[in-house]
């Protein structure tokens, strides 16, 4: 089983609508939790940082975590075609181990 | 423009040579990761130097090889080059050495997009 599970099936919606992503978990010891944008041949960037538990908001974007179920998500509201991308879920342990480790990542793309 | 400069950006090479990628950080930042991108595997961690020394290792094949130098930039080795080995290979470099927390992130350059025939 892979440490981070995201289902990698690419979603399509029209503008405006709000566009769900998903990541489950296996090792509990992960604390801190990114989502990541990437956009077509480019490096990914970070949109969402989250410590623990709990949810964030930034404009559109809201990252939720909920560790009891090992599950984060991500909802982009009022989508805009340049929200169209790949959207990659990251996780890392606290304390020296500096490795991020990633969903395989979401492509959207946002429809006119 | 994360600040991060990747060199090249395209590379094509046969199976059994050896290639090199390159990386120059943001300025200031004194880690360096490296990573791979597959469709199979998807982003993958290969290694980070901090401040010249090496930090992390995650999954890197014994011929990949990495080096940091004293104006930090640092270069990715791969050698006995197999088709698998047709990737995309990320560098990124954060101020410290977690690159996990809010207030040290990792920026990730645009990638060198490597193929093997």
């Amino acid at each position: 089983q892979k440490e981070v599970e995201q289902d990698p099936g690419p979603l399509s919606v029209p503008e405006g609508a709000i566009v769900s992503l998903n990541c489950t978990y296996s090792n509990s010891a992960f604390q801190y939790f990114m989502w990541y944008r990437q956009y077509s041949r480019k490096g990914p960037e970070l949109l969402m940082y989250t410590y623990s538990s709990g949810n964030k908001e930034d404009g559109r974007f809201t990252a939720q975590v909920d560790k009891s179920s090992k599950y984060i998500s991500l909802f982009i509201r009022d989508s805009q075609p340049s929200d169209s991308a790949t959207y990659l879920c990251a996780m890392s342990r606290p304390y020296g181990n500096n490795r991020l480790a990633f969903g395989k990542g979401n492509q959207v793309v946002v429809i006119p | 423009d994360s600040g991060v400069t990747q060199t090249p950006k395209h590379l094509i090479t046969a199976t059994g040579q050896r290639v090199t990628l390159r990386c120059s950080p943001r300025s200031g930042d004194l880690s360096v990761y490296w990573y791979q991108q597959s469709l199979d595997q998807g982003l993958q961690f290969l290694i980070q130097y901090y401040n010249g020394e090496e930090r992390a290792k995650g999954n890197i094949l014994e011929r990949f090889s990495a080096q940091q130098f004293p104006d930090l930039h640092s270069e990715l080795n791969l050698s006995s080059l197999e088709l698998g080995d047709s990737a995309l290979y990320f560098c990124a470099s954060s101020r410290g050495l977690a690159g996990t927390t809010s207030t040290d992130t990792q920026y990730f350059g645009p990638g060198t997009r490597l193929t093997v025939l």
